[in-house]
């Protein structure tokens, strides 16, 4: 157990809806990473949030985007969905120290999207 | 090419010691990592190692670097039918946030 949840588990869409799926970090950690991964891929990094704040992006389009609250929960939200976004959506909280950021990333279970 | 390349499967005895191989290709690579991922599961860290490390044992696991070959390896003694598994390698650079860039995963099937 990492100490970092994620809600819903699964969740099914149909193309061209939106979704929001929501990720609350370990405690103590002010950072959140969200990451794709696809059926048998690696995660794909597609944005770090810290502060409230992008600090950072992978390569995915402006339709996914994120949110993080001062409580440093977080939300991912992707836009307009297509087949291809179906995949395991891992949230990842660390703790960063003025410009450093902690080396260890700790991953929640993830959030299975499929789209129909 | 992958920035991080592994073998996509390794199959082992119950008892037998594991080696998963794994090797990236950024010279400034920071941190290396091993993760274990279950079905339906999110990824554990198992473990990770400095750039300016050779080694690094923890109970059953041992890390080795080469960065010269920029090469690294997770030897999993006495393997474990729960160790069965997908097993990340990935790596990070200071200048990129320690975000780490992940390969595509050995699986790990162990029997008996």
């Amino acid at each position: 157990e990492t100490g970092v949840t994620q809600s819903p588990t699964h969740l099914i869409k149909t193309r061209g809806q939106q979704v929001t799926l929501r990720c609350s970090s370990q405690s103590g950690h002010n950072t959140v990473s969200w990451y794709q991964q696809a059926l048998g891929q690696g995660p794909q990094f597609i944005f770090q949030y810290y502060r409230e704040e992008e600090n950072g992006r992978g390569n995915f389009p402006p339709r996914f985007s994120g949110l993080q609250f001062p409580n440093y929960s977080s939300e991912l939200n992707v836009n307009a969905l297509e087949l291809d976004d179906s995949a395991l959506y891992l949230c990842a909280s660390s703790l960063a120290t003025g410009t450093s950021v902690k080396e260890t990333q700790y991953f929640g279970p993830g959030t299975r999207l499929l789209v129909l | 090419g992958e920035d991080v390349e592994q073998s996509l499967f390794l199959s082992v005895r119950e008892g037998d010691s594991s080696v998963i191989n794994c090797t990236y290709t950024d010279s400034s690579s920071t941190y290396l990592y091993w993760y274990k991922q279950e079905p339906g599961a999110g990824l554990q860290l198992l473990t990770y190692i400095f750039s300016n490390m050779d080694m690094k044992q923890d109970q059953r696991l041992t890390v080795l670097l080469n960065k010269k070959d920029k090469h690294l390896s997770l030897r999993i003694a006495d393997t474990q039918t729960g160790d069965s598994a997908i097993y990340f390698c990935a790596e990070s650079i200071r200048g990129g946030s320690y975000i780490p860039t992940f390969g595509r995963g050995t699986s790990l099937i162990v029997h008996p």
